[in-house]
């Protein structure tokens, strides 16, 4: 269980159009997809919190009229890079988190998807 | 905010030895401390996970060990193999809230 998928796995763009990135839970439901951005031998940077149903929060730094987030369903988050530009040039990984109660024990746990990199020309 | 530290950021070790990483964190209201291992080209995969009402856990040869006084949590692989060589990030949490990862630490077994 916990699957998360992502799509495209890789992708290959002009620079000043855009590329959308799908993020999908396949065995669950997630209220709360997470999107980060990870540079070569770098950790995660956690680019926003997707909410089902409500506008993404972004973190400091990244812009929103960039990186537009739609998060429509229970199963889906989309990611799209508007007039991406070779800076753009990325690994992007979703993950997506499950919550809920194990007897008396709440828990917290996220599940990634397999990345998409993304190369911008 | 939460500030998770990572060390080493490499680590070589010969096939069958152990491996060793360590991460502290600032904020004691942490509750969960997972382990992913990241294989190039992929996403991060869950491989052990603590919470905070535990000191100790282990899965066949990988155990994680939690000191909440000190803030420190740490990932031990025994029994290293070649398969285990990839980039290992920890990562720290309070309930409902977002993950704050380690800077990764690459792990290189050699046969």
């Amino acid at each position: 269980g916990a699957v998360v998928s992502q799509h495209p796995s890789w992708v290959i763009c002009k620079s000043g159009t855009s590329v959308k990135i799908e993020c999908r839970s396949l065995d669950f439901q997630a209220t709360t997809m997470f999107w980060y951005r990870q540079f070569p031998k770098q950790s995660l940077m956690l680019m926003a919190t997707s909410n089902e149903g409500s506008k993404a929060t972004y973190e400091q730094g990244v812009e929103k009229d960039k990186f537009l987030i739609n998060h429509a369903s229970l199963t889906l988050s989309t990611l799209t890079v508007t007039s991406a530009h070779p800076e753009d040039s990325s690994f992007y990984i979703c993950s997506a988190r499950v919550t809920g109660l194990a007897g008396l024990r709440s828990y917290n746990e996220q599940f990634f998807g397999p990345g998409t990199r993304l190369t911008v020309l | 905010g939460e500030n998770v530290e990572q060390h080493p950021s490499t680590l070589s070790v010969q096939e069958g030895d152990s491996a060793v990483i360590k991460c502290t964190y600032s904020d004691s209201a942490s509750n969960y401390f997972p382990w992913y291992k990241q294989e190039l080209g992929k996403g991060p995969q869950l491989i052990i996970d603590i919470r905070s009402n535990v000191g100790e856990k282990k899965d066949q040869r990988i155990a994680v060990t939690l000191n909440k006084t000190a803030k420190h949590f740490s990932l031990h692989i025994t029994e290293t193999q070649p398969e285990d060589s990839a980039v290992y990030f920890c990562a720290a949490s309070k309930t409902g809230n977002q993950f704050y990862f380690g800077t990764g630490t690459s792990l290189t077994v050699i046969p």
